[in-house]
This record gives C-alpha cells, structure tokens and sequence, in this order.
C-alpha cells in the first residue's frame, strides 16, 4: 500500500519562528489534507491539496503531486501552534492513510 | 462547515464490559463514515469502513466481533466495543463524508472519544 513519510518527527521552534513541514508519499493519490491535532486531540483540518498552493493566514501549502509531496509552511509560530500535525493522502481505493506525524512545539 | 460529533468524548468504563461510541453528522448526510484508533504519540489507524444500511468493511487486523459497527441511518454510524480490555484503551475517532457533496474523497473528522479501560 501506499507509504506516507512525515519529516521532521519533532520540532522546537522559538515563537515568532517559521517552518516547513514535509510530507511524503509514495504513489499517486486523489487528495491530501493536513491536519492539526491540538493538546486535546482534536483534529483541525487546515488544508485539502491534492495539487497547487493554498494560503490560509500564517498557514501555506504546497503538494507537487509529480513528484508526491507536500510542504506545510508555518510564519510567525505561536506558542498555540503546538501540537501534532498529521498529512493524510486518499487513495484511489477511497481510504485515508496518516503519516505519522510531526510533533512541534512552539516555546515563549 | 460540515460538523461531525462523537459521543461520549471521555469514557472509562471496567474490564469485560462494553462501550458504544456515537458519531454523528450533524448538518449533512453521510453515506460513509469510517472509525479511527489512535494509541498515545503515533498516528491514526483505519480500523473500518462502515455504509449505511450494509455491513462494515475492517481492516486487516481488525477483530469484527470485537468491534461492533453499525451504521443505521445517514447521520448515525456507532462502534462498539466489546468485552473491553486495558488494551483498547485508546482515542477512537469517526469521519464521515459528505454524500451530497460530489467531492468523494471529502471527510470531516469527529473530535474523538478517549476510552480508557481499567
């Protein structure tokens, strides 16, 4: 089945930092979204991208869909930034597959 | 927005006995929902694929008798957990997707329930 890579597993960012997540999979796929699991464990969907680039205030992403990956782009991090951000792709067999995530933590 | 809700959000209950998790779409039809387990700092894990009005699809590794789905209406799908051991234990997630939609590959996730077995 397909493989989906997140990179990297953990951060520390300084508040006011910016970053780059990466997502990686390894076959094509009918959509991707990323998502961003607060200390609660609720999931936040932030984007769906199965191609191109989206802005969405400090939050951008892009997935070159040719080359099966994603980048999530975080500006200006703020300390409620923290949690776990999850890529999840959609096969052509209609299942969602997570990476496993990135751990970030934003530090006053 | 679509909304999913799961109910209940928290759940510890004794070992042998069982639990039922409610997710429903609240604002949309959904054809298809899909439940999710999550075991403390990984990922989350495709358990099933539950259809209105049919039987629901496990993954492999899944124990079907274990984990009860059933999927009544449009708006209702339910997993039960069975004869709960610590081992289940665990964060359950539901999603669902919009069957007026169009967009086939569209899910909106629940908030997740915490079932904790002792």
């Amino acid at each position: 089945g397909i493989q989906v890579e997140q990179s990297p597993p953990d951060l520390i960012l300084q508040e006011g930092a910016n970053s780059t997540l990466r997502c990686n999979f390894s076959d094509s796929v009918n959509n991707l979204q990323w998502f961003h699991q607060n200390p609660w464990g609720q999931l936040i969907n932030l984007f769906y991208i199965p191609s191109g680039t989206k802005q969405n205030g400090r939050l951008s992403a892009t997935t070159v869909a040719t080359e099966r990956y994603s980048l999530l782009y975080i500006s200006s991090s703020q300390t409620t930034d923290s949690g776990v951000y999850f890529c999840a792709v959609v096969t052509s067999y209609d299942k969602v597959i997570f990476g496993p995530g990135t751990s970030l933590s934003v530090i006053p | 927005g679509a909304v999913v809700s799961q109910h209940p959000s928290r759940v510890i209950c004794k070992s042998g006995t069982s639990v039922k998790i409610e997710c429903r779409s609240l604002d949309f039809q959904a054809t298809t929902m899909f439940w999710y387990r999550q075991f403390p700092k990984q990922s989350l894990m495709l358990m099933a694929t539950s259809n209105e009005g049919s039987k629901a699809t496990y993954e492999q590794g899944v124990e079907k008798d274990k984990f009860l789905i059933n999927h009544a209406s449009l708006t209702l799908s339910t997993l039960t957990v069975t004869s709960a051991h610590p081992e289940d234990s665990s964060f359950y997630i539901c999603s669902a997707r919009d069957a007026a939609s169009g967009a086939t590959d569209t899910q909106y996730f629940g908030p997740g329930t915490r079932l904790t077995v002792l």
